[in-house]
C-alpha cells in the first residue's frame, strides 16, 4: 500500500525555467509533508516542509503547495539551476511519530 | 555533512550470511531511524529507536533486528541474507520523536548479497 506516490520517475527542464515536481498521497491524517533532495552517493537532505494546516510554504527558490482536497502536493523550483539536478523525494509524517513515509522519488535534470 | 555516520559504506557478502550495520547519530539526537532503499524504490521505513527504546516499527523482516545502545549509536543486524536484501540502508536521526519530520540522514551502507 503506497501511501505516498510520485508518479513521474523523471523530469528534465532548462536552466532558468520552473521545475514542478508532483506528489500524491492517500492518507488524509498526515500532519506534515516534506521534500528531500538526494545527490548520488549521499544521503537525502531536507529541503522544505509544510504543515497540513497550510497550503503554501516558500523558502527562497523553493515553494511547496498543498492541496488537501486533492491529496496532492507539489514542489516548485524557480529559477531552476544545474545544481538542482538530483532525486527529489516527497515524504509525509504523522505528528505523534517521527517516521517518514516516502514516495519513490523523481529524478530532476536541469540542463544548462 | 549531516553529522550522521554510517559504517561500513559498502559491504559484499553471500546468501545465508549475517551482517551488522552501524550508525552514530548527530550529537544530541535521541532518535534513530533505519530505512531501506532497494533498486528503483523509495525509502522504506524499517524501525525507529528513541533513547534506547523501540518506538515504531515498519516493514522490517523477522530476519532483521536493531538496537540502540546507551551511547545512542544504533546497529541494524541482517541475518540469513537473501539476494533481495541487496539495497542501500540509511540511518537517520532527529532530536526527538514527536517532530515535524525533518530527519538527518547518513550517507548509507550499500549491501550487496551474492
Amino acid at each position: 500500500d503506497q501511501q505516498v506516490k510520485q508518479n513521474s520517475p523523471s523530469l528534465s527542464v532548462q536552466e532558468g525555467r520552473i521545475s514542478i515536481l508532483n506528489c500524491d498521497y492517500t492518507n488524509s491524517m498526515f500532519d506534515y509533508f516534506l521534500w528531500y533532495k538526494k545527490y548520488p552517493a549521499e544521503g537525502p537532505t531536507f529541503l522544505i516542509s509544510i504543515s497540513s494546516i497550510k497550503d503554501k510554504n516558500e523558502d527562497g527558490r523553493f515553494t511547496v503547495f498543498l492541496n488537501k482536497s486533492a491529496k496532492h502536493l507539489s514542489l516548485h523550483i524557480v529559477p531552476s539551476q544545474p545544481g538542482d539536478s538530483a532525486v527529489y523525494f516527497c515524504a509525509a509524517s504523522f505528528r505523534n511519530t517521527g517516521k517518514l513515509i516516502f514516495g519513490q522519488g523523481t529524478t530532476l535534470q536541469v540542463k544548462p | 555533512d549531516s553529522g550522521v555516520t554510517q559504517t561500513p559504506k559498502h559491504l559484499i557478502t553471500a546468501t545465508g550470511q549475517r551482517v551488522t550495520l552501524r550508525c552514530s547519530p548527530r550529537s544530541g539526537d535521541l532518535s534513530v531511524y533505519w530505512y531501506q532503499q532497494s533498486l528503483d524504490q523509495g525509502l522504506q521505513f524499517l524501525i525507529q529507536y528513541y533513547n534506547g527504546e523501540e518506538r515504531a516499527k515498519g516493514n522490517i523482516l523477522e530476519r532483521f533486528s536493531a538496537q540502540q545502545f546507551p551511547d545512542l549509536h544504533s546497529e541494524l543486524n541482517l541475518s540469513s541474507l537473501e539476494l533481495g536484501d541487496s539495497a542501500l540502508y540509511f540511518c537517520a536521526s532527529s532530536v526527538g520523536t514527536m517532530n515535524t519530520g525533518e530527519l538527518f540522514f547518513g550517507e548509507g551502507s550499500r549491501l550487496t548479497v551474492l
